[in-house]
C-alpha cells in the first residue's frame, strides 16, 4: 500500500526558507486522480492545511499562507516538496504530507509520520 | 478560511456512546456533504475515520459513524473502548479549493 515519508532539516533560522520533501512509496505518485497535500500541527494545537498539488503541477494553497508557500512535484522521483519562506517562530510545527483525495473531497489518507521543524536562531 | 468549531473535550465510560460536534457555516459544512473525521493518538499521525459525512474507509470499525444537520456535522462512537481515547478532528470542504480543519476534541475514556 502507499506510504509517505517526510524529510528535511529539523531546524530553520528565522526569516529563512523551510524546505521539506515527501517521498511516496508503494505506488506511483501519478496513478489515480489523487492530489498530494501538506498539513502542519504546532505543538499542542490543531491541524492546518497548507496546500496541495496535482501531478500536472496544478496547486491550491491556504489563503493565509499563500504568499509564502510553494509546493512542487517531481514525478520521476515520486516526490513532492514544500517551501515556506520568511519563517518565524509561529511556523514551528510538525509537518505532515498526505495523499489528498481531491480538491472537493476534504479527505486525506494515508499520512506520513510527520517531521518536526523548529524555527529558532 | 475559518477553522471549524469543535468542543475542546468530551468523555465517556467504556461501552457508552459519545458524540463530537463540528460546527461550520453555510459556506462549508452547510453547503457540501464533504466532511471528514480524523483520529490522532499522541505522537502519531492522524488517521481517516469518516469521509463524505458518513462513509467509513475499509478497516475502520462500524462503531464509528458520521452525520450532518445544517451547518453541524457529528461523529458518534458507540461501544466506547479504551483505545478510542485520542484527539479527533473534523475537516470540511469550504469552496475555493480550501479544506479547513476543526480545532480538535480530546476524547477521554473514563
Amino acid at each position: 500500500q502507499v506510504q509517505l515519508q517526510e524529510s528535511g532539516p529539523g531546524l530553520v533560522k528565522p526569516s529563512q526558507t523551510l524546505s521539506l520533501t515527501c517521498t511516496v512509496s508503494g505506488g506511483s505518485i501519478s496513478s489515480g486522480s489523487y492530489y498530494w497535500s501538506w498539513i502542519r500541527q504546532p505543538a499542542g494545537k490543531g491541524l492546518e492545511w497548507i496546500g496541495r498539488i496535482y501531478t500536472s503541477g496544478s496547486t491550491n494553497y491556504n489563503p493565509s499562507l499563500k504568499s509564502r508557500v510553494t509546493i512542487s512535484v517531481d514525478t520521476s522521483k515520486n516526490q513532492f516538496s514544500l517551501k515556506l519562506s520568511s519563517v518565524t517562530a509561529a511556523d514551528t510545527a510538525v509537518y505532515y504530507c498526505a495523499r489528498d483525495w481531491g480538491i472537493a473531497a476534504a479527505a486525506f489518507d494515508p499520512w506520513g509520520q510527520g517531521t518536526l521543524v523548529t524555527v529558532s536562531s | 478560511q475559518s477553522a471549524l468549531t469543535q468542543p475542546a473535550s468530551v468523555s465517556g465510560s467504556p461501552g457508552q456512546s459519545i458524540t463530537i460536534s463540528c460546527t461550520g457555516t453555510s459556506s462549508d459544512v452547510g453547503s457540501y456533504n464533504l466532511v471528514s473525521w480524523y483520529q490522532q493518538h499522541p505522537g502519531k499521525a492522524p488517521k481517516l475515520m469518516i469521509y463524505e459525512v458518513s462513509k467509513r474507509p475499509s478497516g475502520v470499525s462500524n462503531r464509528f459513524s458520521g452525520s450532518k444537520s445544517g451547518n453541524t456535522a457529528s461523529l458518534t462512537i458507540s461501544g466506547l473502548q479504551a483505545e478510542d481515547e485520542a484527539d479527533y478532528y473534523c475537516c470540511s470542504y469550504a469552496g475555493s479549493s480550501t479544506s479547513p480543519f476543526g480545532g480538535g476534541t480530546k476524547l477521554t475514556v473514563l
